[in-house]
């Protein structure tokens, strides 16, 4: 998956705990993306990065935070998990400035209980 | 502005059949379409992309037909195969950032 590392890969957790998820490329790659996948909504965007302490929100960013203090990992972070946040998560990258191409990791299986 | 509509949610064909799924959307600055293939417990993976500059890209036995004015663009797969049972999603972006995606269509290709 294109030297992109979601840890992780599965994880059950309580309503009301934080939970982080952690995405690790060996690319360098600038943009990183974090992704929620739904049935019947496809892929929608939480956040973005880039570049190094550079985010911004998605589509779908209430509930989440993400920090970026190294090229190669953005974390993914649920203050106060809900069921509403159980979802499959994945990670992206692509080169942007023109080239792109958008690289996927294998996701996180997340289940808020 | 930002939506990305595709269709069918499903799709069944036989071996050997033509698969085609569509794609719409409103933003006119999208200025690159990709179409992405997941299969199960996988990520999305690039499986052909176009720009708007051309009608038509093809590569193997995938095509993606564009048409800029309707702001339309499909996915042909051309004697598809059971290992072509897949999700696909169809998506745009603008420069290479703000990537929207579709939905998605569940692919079933029967022997």
């Amino acid at each position: 998956d294109a030297g992109i590392t979601q840890s992780p890969r599965h994880k059950v957790t309580e309503t009301g705990t934080p939970v982080t998820l952690r995405c690790h490329q060996t690319e360098n790659h600038r943009y990183m993306y974090w992704y929620r996948q739904d049935p019947g909504h496809g892929l929608r965007l939480i956040h973005y990065s880039y570049g190094v302490k550079d985010t911004d929100k998605g589509e779908v960013s209430d509930g989440y935070s993400v920090s970026r203090s190294k090229t190669e990992d953005f974390l993914l972070t649920l203050e106060s998990a809900t069921s509403s946040q159980t979802s499959v998560y994945f990670c992206a990258i692509s080169e942007g400035q023109g080239n792109e191409k958008l690289f996927f990791g294998s996701g996180t299986q997340l289940s808020v209980l | 502005q930002q939506q990305v509509k595709q269709s069918p949610q499903s799709l069944i064909v036989q071996k050997g059949g033509i698969s085609i799924i569509n794609c719409a959307y409103e933003n006119t600055a999208f200025d690159y379409f990709p179409w992405y293939q997941q299969f199960p417990g996988k990520g999305p993976a690039l499986l052909i992309a176009i720009r708007p500059d051309v009608s038509e890209k093809k590569e193997g036995r995938f095509t993606i037909s564009f048409n800029k004015s309707a702001k339309q663009f499909s996915l042909h797969i051309m004697d598809s195969q059971p290992g072509d049972s897949a999700t696909y999603f169809c998506a745009a972006s603008n420069y290479g950032q703000n990537f929207v995606f579709g939905p998605g269509t569940r692919l079933s290709v029967l022997p």
